[in-house]
């Protein structure tokens, strides 16, 4: 059965940085495209990076270029976003989502979310 | 423009039919994808590439397209299908990944 469960959400300080990670199983994160996405409360939804398969190209949303960076570790089936200068904005849940074709958009799977709040 | 633009909220009597429509210029070259949301849920894709449907969607969603519009067709609507809908597409980059802002559908 493919799942995704994604950790690290918590409480963060405006300018600090967070972890998230986002363990897969029931397929292998190197074979396919792989994305956060966000939702802030209330909020709609918004894609913050991919990866995609086999090649690990990476894509960032402007808004989040240049702070963030995606990234896996085959050897754990995992999938990472390093978030750093995080601002009140970001605050969000993310989400950890399956590409089913390349870098398409098509998301079969996802996670439940993690919450990350950005706050003094 | 790298933007989808979706109506904030539609309504439906129960067993009718509904469109929901998505605008971009990157849909003139892209399909859109269409996924679910329920409140405290995760989306769930509903609609993908011209007009296909994942295993446990359905029948009665279905996808369609014209020049920079997309559409999301419910026909017969369920109570079950009140939540919100999103479409996306890549943009005309093909770097990124853009989200309408989503619409609200209520089952009266």
């Amino acid at each position: 059965e493919v799942q995704v469960l994604e950790s690290g959400g918590g409480l963060v300080q405006p300018g600090g940085s967070l972890r998230l990670s986002c363990v897969a199983s029931g397929f292998t994160v190197s074979t396919y495209a792989m994305s956060w996405v966000r939702q802030a409360p209330g909020k709609g939804l918004e894609w913050v990076s991919g990866i995609s398969g086999r090649g690990g190209i990476t894509y960032y949303a402007d808004s989040v270029k240049g702070r963030f960076t995606i990234s896996r570790d085959n050897s754990k089936n995992t999938l990472h976003l390093q978030m750093s200068s995080l601002r009140a904005e970001d605050t969000a849940v993310y989400y950890c989502a399956k590409d089913y074709v390349s870098f398409s958009g098509w998301f079969d799977y996802w996670g439940q979310g993690t919450l990350v709040t950005v706050s003094s | 423009s790298s933007e989808l633009t979706q109506d904030p909220a539609v309504s439906v009597a129960l067993g009718q039919t509904v469109r929901i429509t998505c605008q971009g210029d990157s849909l003139r070259n892209s399909y859109a994808t269409w996924y679910q949301q329920k409140p405290g849920q995760a989306p769930v894709l509903v609609i993908y590439g011209k007009n296909n449907r994942p295993t446990g969607i359905p029948d009665r969603f279905s996808g369609s397209s014209s020049g920079n519009t997309a559409s999301l067709t419910i026909t017969g609507a369920q109570a079950e299908d009140e939540a919100d809908y999103y479409c996306n597409s890549r943009d005309s980059s093909g770097n990124h990944l853009i989200f309408g802002g989503g619409t609200k559908l209520t089952v009266l």
